[in-house]
């Protein structure tokens, strides 16, 4: 039962572009929601997160929209950069619950 | 900058022998967890702990599994009698609030074989 989805499991885009993530949810419970990059042998890193109350999160170059109605979330990063590459995973949590991660998406910034 | 550390970085043991993999969550989080990840899957969760005492675990983690906070920095996972099936990456976690985001240490590379 896949309760978080990451139905695109690589992509490719050109270093200065948009990069756009993409995750899908089925528990209407989720009332937080995170991205993290992973790179090769090592832990996740924590990206951007946005709560269940707002549909817009922005840091930097890392912007987070969340639709609520569609059970659906995405990751833009722009300008995308080499070092960007990585696996990008999206995770959803309900309170103190733990995190319910989806299967990531490899993502590969080419110069 | 303050991060979750693990040890050791790869451990390769035999089947049916006993593991402890260990972790130093960030020094004022008060809820630690474990997660593992399989080679081509996705990061599961295993157990979370606050206060002591497990909070919450998943199907994964049956009785050849326990944790411990034995002194006020480490947080350990026990593995008492490997299997095969459990090589995989272990992530250790902590947040300073439950319900807000979890930092990740470097995971430990469980080899069983």
């Amino acid at each position: 039962d896949q309760q978080v989805k990451q139905n695109s499991p690589s992509l490719s885009v050109q270093e200065g572009r948009i990069s756009i993530l993409n995750c899908d949810y089925t528990n209407s419970m989720f009332d937080y929601f995170l991205w993290y990059k992973k790179y090769p042998a090592e832990g996740p890193t924590f990206l951007i997160s946005i709560s269940s109350i707002k549909d817009k999160n922005e840091d930097g170059r890392f912007t987070v929209f969340l639709n609520k109605s569609a059970k659906h979330l995405s990751l833009h990063i722009v300008p995308s950069q080499p070092g960007d590459s990585a696996v990008y995973f999206c995770a959803a949590k309900s309170g103190n619950t733990p995190l319910v991660f989806g299967k990531g998406t490899r993502l590969s910034v080419i110069a | 900058e303050p991060e979750v550390t693990q040890t050791p970085s790869h451990q390769v043991t035999q089947m049916g022998q006993e593991v402890i993999l260990r972790c130093v969550p960030i020094s004022n989080h008060l809820y630690f967890y474990w997660y593992r990840q399989i080679l081509g899957q996705k990061v599961e969760f295993l157990v979370s702990f606050y206060n002591n005492e497990i909070s919450e675990k998943s199907e994964i983690f049956d009785d050849q599994f326990s944790v411990e906070r034995p002194d006020g920095s480490n947080f350990t996972l026990k593995i008492r009698s490997t299997k095969l099936e459990d090589s995989a990456m272990y992530f250790c976690a902590s947040s300073s609030q439950g319900i807000y985001e979890q930092y990740f240490g470097p995971g430990t590379r469980l080899t069983v074989t």
